[in-house]
């Protein structure tokens, strides 16, 4: 079954602390992989986008990261900052890209 | 760049009643989704048109349904009749979808409630 699973569901962490978002796939075959930051209230926005070959790609303080044998990924956040609240939502596209799935999302909270 | 555009962003409505959202997708993109979003299933891709053909529309729940797309600057999503379990956020995205690593641009979304 075509699956996208992400952990953990929430994470509340402080100002200037780092933080890492997981995404595990069950798709078959893998087209590439998506990070979107969803704010409340508005449409998701894209951070990165990785295919097959690649295993890191950086967009400003977020890093994501992906490993085609164990069908993870990774986003890690910097020094995180009050804006960073949002929802950060995995999204998998297979089959040509002609299918997408998508992950429940993380919602994480930055407090000062 | 305008980024896409959605109408009305809001939409209150007695059930039974027709809906109809509109999209504007950003200039240039050929690729234009429909996408709906509530807390229960999350985001669901409803339907997506490449060159304003319809190529995919196995999201679309039932015949209530329906999406056109009369040429590349606007498509609409229309549901009739209404029914409270409708209620959700509606986004639209479009792309330019000659390569892979394109990234779809979201509008703000239209928050349906089917009262």
């Amino acid at each position: 079954k075509n699956q996208v699973e992400q952990s953990p569901q929430s994470l509340i962490i402080l100002e200037g602390k780092n933080c890492t978002l997981q995404c595990n796939y069950t798709v078959s075959p893998f087209s590439n992989l998506r990070w979107y930051k969803q704010d409340t209230g508005r449409g998701p926005v894209s951070l990165t986008i990785m295919t097959f070959s690649e295993n890191t790609k950086s967009n400003g303080r977020y890093t994501a990261t992906l490993d085609a044998d164990t069908k993870q990924s990774s986003l890690h956040i910097t020094a995180s900052q009050l804006s960073d609240s949002a929802s950060y939502i995995c999204v998998v596209s297979y089959s040509s890209a002609s299918k997408i799935i998508f992950g429940s999302g993380t919602r994480l909270s930055i407090r000062p | 760049d305008a980024g896409v555009i959605q109408s009305p962003r809001h939409e209150v409505t007695e059930m039974g009643q027709e809906v109809t959202l509109r999209c504007k997708p950003i200039s240039g993109h050929n690729s234009l989704f429909w996408y709906r979003q509530t807390m229960m299933r999350g985001l669901e891709l409803l339907i997506y048109f490449n060159n304003n053909v319809p190529i995919d529309d196995s999201g679309m729940p039932e015949d209530r349904f329906s999406a056109k797309m009369p040429n590349a600057s606007f498509s609409t999503l229309k549901i009739q009749p209404s029914e409270p379990r409708d209620s959700a956020v509606y986004f639209c995205a479009s792309s330019f979808r000659t390569r892979r690593d394109q990234p779809q641009h979201f509008g703000d979304g239209t928050r349906l409630s089917i009262l």
